[in-house]
């Protein structure tokens, strides 16, 4: 069974504090691991998709990372409006399209 | 603009009532999904479309029925709701029927069964 832990749970920084969340997955065989940000009261919404360990995207202050067993979000000199929960989700070779998302890591930037 | 759109956003209901929670893309998305959002489970997959009436399970489906009668129309629907479904649910949509590709969200539904 395809399973994602990220951590941790929630992640308190100051303004500029630069930091990582972590996603670590186990599946069968990895079609594709994503990360979203979801604000409160909203539908998440796409940062980044990653395809094979090695991988590396950048956006603004966020850049995403991949091995063979897990996934960091790397945060650079964050900004209050950078506070979100992060989700991380995969997709397997299972045959069946199904995301499996993670439970999130709260992010809290104070000024 | 580019969105998926549910309705209603908001919905409280007494047990065994059937209910319909709409969703509708404007994209030409292929694959289409329904998720519940509970605290400490994070998002589960209810059930996936892959293209007209072609429909899956996913990981907690009992309770729900869906359709896909038309590409950008995907309903949940929910024939004798319990409390046990209280839950935020999330509509989804992909280009890809693959759903390897970016997922846009719906605004969410905050349904309450009493």
């Amino acid at each position: 069974e395809d399973q994602v832990t990220q951590s941790p749970e929630a992640l308190r920084l100051q303004e500029g504090e630069s930091s990582s969340l972590n996603c670590s997955y186990t599946v069968s065989g990895l079609r594709g691991l994503f990360w979203y940000r979801q604000d409160p009261g909203k539908g998440p919404e796409f940062l980044f998709t990653l395809y094979s360990a090695g991988e590396e995207k950048e956006k603004e202050r966020l850049k995403a990372t991949l091995t063979k067993k897990e996934s960091f979000l790397h945060i650079t000199a964050p900004k209050p409006e950078d506070s979100a929960t992060y989700l991380c989700a995969v997709l397997s070779n299972t045959g069946f399209q199904k995301l499996v998302f993670g439970t999130g890591t709260r992010l809290l930037v104070s000024p | 603009e580019a969105q998926v759109t549910q309705n209603p956003r908001y919905l409280i209901t007494v047990t065994g009532k059937k209910l319909t929670v709409t969703c509708s893309q404007n994209m030409n998305h292929e694959y289409m999904s329904w998720y519940r959002q509970d605290p400490g489970l994070g998002l589960r997959q209810i059930y996936y479309s892959m293209n007209v009436e072609v429909t899956d399970k996913g990981d907690v489906p009992e309770g729900y029925k869906v359709s896909r009668k038309e590409k950008r129309n995907f309903p949940l629907i929910l024939e004798s709701p319990s409390p046990n479904q209280t839950s935020l649910y999330f509509c989804a949509s992909s280009l890809s029927k693959a759903a390897n590709t970016e997922a846009f969200f719906g605004q969410g539904t905050r349904l309450t069964v009493v």
